[in-house]
């Protein structure tokens, strides 16, 4: 049963606008998320993270929002720019210093800026 | 240059053949990982390591074997490979997860396998 899920398999969006990618999760264990972004013949590449003793964290044009209740978090792109035309998968664990932690990612949401 | 390589890039293979995919990291990383990634699932961890000698199954497991008898290095065995391991696989390696820090982890570039 997919524990993390991104709804929404795609999304396009003009140059210069918002992009807003969306992300629910059900585990309410998890204890950070992070977003990462995916070029095709490339490997995911860490994009930004959150806490969930925090309920928004901006980096630049990126800024991940958390909503612990609501089990829900989004990632807002502004500006958009052409250049982040790719795929965007949500992720979330849960820290465990003994045994570890594992991973669990959503579908992905391929995202299109049209210049 | 911090890096996660893996090899081979591309593999095609038969059923029952046994075959192992390296994984490096240069980043003296305790954490490393394995994830298949299928359309319309996403990427689901197969295996993960805290530290040498230190394994545990992710969310499939079956059908691949792991080993960490070095930090550096994550190889993953498939004994039988079979046609449903067809898939996109990624390495990944992060420092350990700790309260209150980050812990993103770095991804390989990806090998293709086909299994015939």
């Amino acid at each position: 049963d997919q524990q993390v899920k991104q709804n929404s398999p795609s999304l396009s969006v003009q140059e210069g606008r918002i992009s807003i990618l969306n992300c629910d999760y059900t585990n309410s264990m998890f204890d950070y998320f992070l977003w990462y972004k995916k070029y095709p013949a490339e490997g995911p590449t860490f994009l930004i993270s959150i806490s969930s003793i925090k309920d928004k964290n901006e980096d630049g044009r990126f800024t991940v929002f958390l909503n612990k209740s609501a089990k829900h978090l989004s990632l807002h792109i502004v500006p958009s720019q052409p250049g982040d035309s790719a795929v965007y998968f949500c992720a979330a664990s849960a820290v465990d210093k003994d045994t570890g932690n594992q991973f669990y990612f959503g579908t992905g949401t391929s995202l299109t800026v049209i210049p | 240059e911090a890096q996660v390589t893996q090899n081979p890039r591309y593999l095609i293979t038969v059923t029952g053949k046994k075959l192992t995919v390296t994984c490096s990291q240069n980043m003296n990383h305790e954490y490393m990982s394995w994830y298949r990634q299928d359309p319309g699932l996403g990427l689901r961890q197969i295996y993960y390591s805290m530290n040498v000698e230190v394994t545990d199954k992710g969310d499939v497991p079956e059908g691949y074997k792991v080993s960490r008898k070095e930090k550096r290095n994550f190889p993953l065995i498939l004994e039988s490979p079979s046609p449903n391991q067809t898939s996109l696989y990624f390495c990944a390696s992060s420092f350990r997860a700790r309260l209150g820090t980050s812990y993103e982890q770095y991804f390989g570039p990806g090998t293709r396998l086909t299994v015939t």
